[in-house]
């Protein structure tokens, strides 16, 4: 069985500040890896995904993800924090196919000015 | 391009009445997710279809619940008899083999 573990069901950074949420997984295949984005009254979108290909992959808005093995990790960073950022993010772990999404709790982000 | 639409966006109705809720997926996407989300449970998968035929319904709570997806364009999820505990924001999703899932913007379902 696959599932997700994201750290931390709240984080907030100052405007311009690095942002770093947390995700590890647990797959008994090669997972696939997502975070998705939501806003308020919005459904989930597709910030970046991780398919087996290059380990460092990067997204739309600037963030970026490192698929680490050994850690069985999937942190999704940011350099520098907009006020636009603030939102909840889901990171998401499926089998090969890509179906059957399994999405950990959500982290909200709060930016502050 | 459009992207997978959903109706209506709210519902408010009383307990014991028939709920559907409608999703018409992008076209020529051959799988479509339905999703509940709440505060206490978070984002769960009811069922999924491929090629209009269910895959996997295990996630769908109770015989209360049922969906069908009569032709690759529409898909309904409907609550009968509806429980002020089915309240919480429905979604529908729909992609290709292989690739990520695109969402709708979800149903807000209240059940007084």
């Amino acid at each position: 069985a696959q599932s997700v573990t994201q750290l931390g069901s709240h984080v907030s950074v100052s405007e311009g500040a690095l942002v770093l949420l947390r995700c590890n997984y647990s797959s008994s295949v090669p997972p696939y890896l997502f975070w998705y984005v939501q806003y308020p009254n919005q459904g989930l979108q597709l910030l970046l995904k991780y398919t087996s290909a290059a380990t460092l992959v990067k997204g739309i808005n600037g963030f970026e993800a490192e698929f680490k093995k050994s850690e069985t990790s999937f942190h999704l960073t940011k350099p520098s924090a907009h006020m636009s950022d603030a939102a909840e993010y889901f990171c998401a772990v499926s089998d090969g196919n890509g179906n059957k999404l399994v999405f950990g709790a959500g982290t909200i982000l709060r930016v502050k000015s | 391009d459009a992207g997978v639409i959903q109706s209506p966006r709210h519902e408010v109705t009383e307990m014991g009445q028939e709920v559907t809720l409608r999703c018409k997926p992008i076209s020529g996407h051959d799988y479509l997710f339905w999703y509940r989300q709440t505060m206490m449970r978070g984002l769960e998968l009811l069922i999924y279809f491929n090629n209009n035929v269910p895959i996997d319904d295990s996630g769908m709570p109770e015989d209360r619940f049922s969906a069908k997806m009569p032709n690759a364009s529409f898909s309904t999820l409907k609550i009968q008899p509806s429980e002020p505990r089915d309240s919480a924001v429905y979604f529908c999703a729909s992609s290709l083999i292989g690739q990520p899932q695109h969402f709708g913007d979800g149903t807000r379902l209240s059940i007084l």
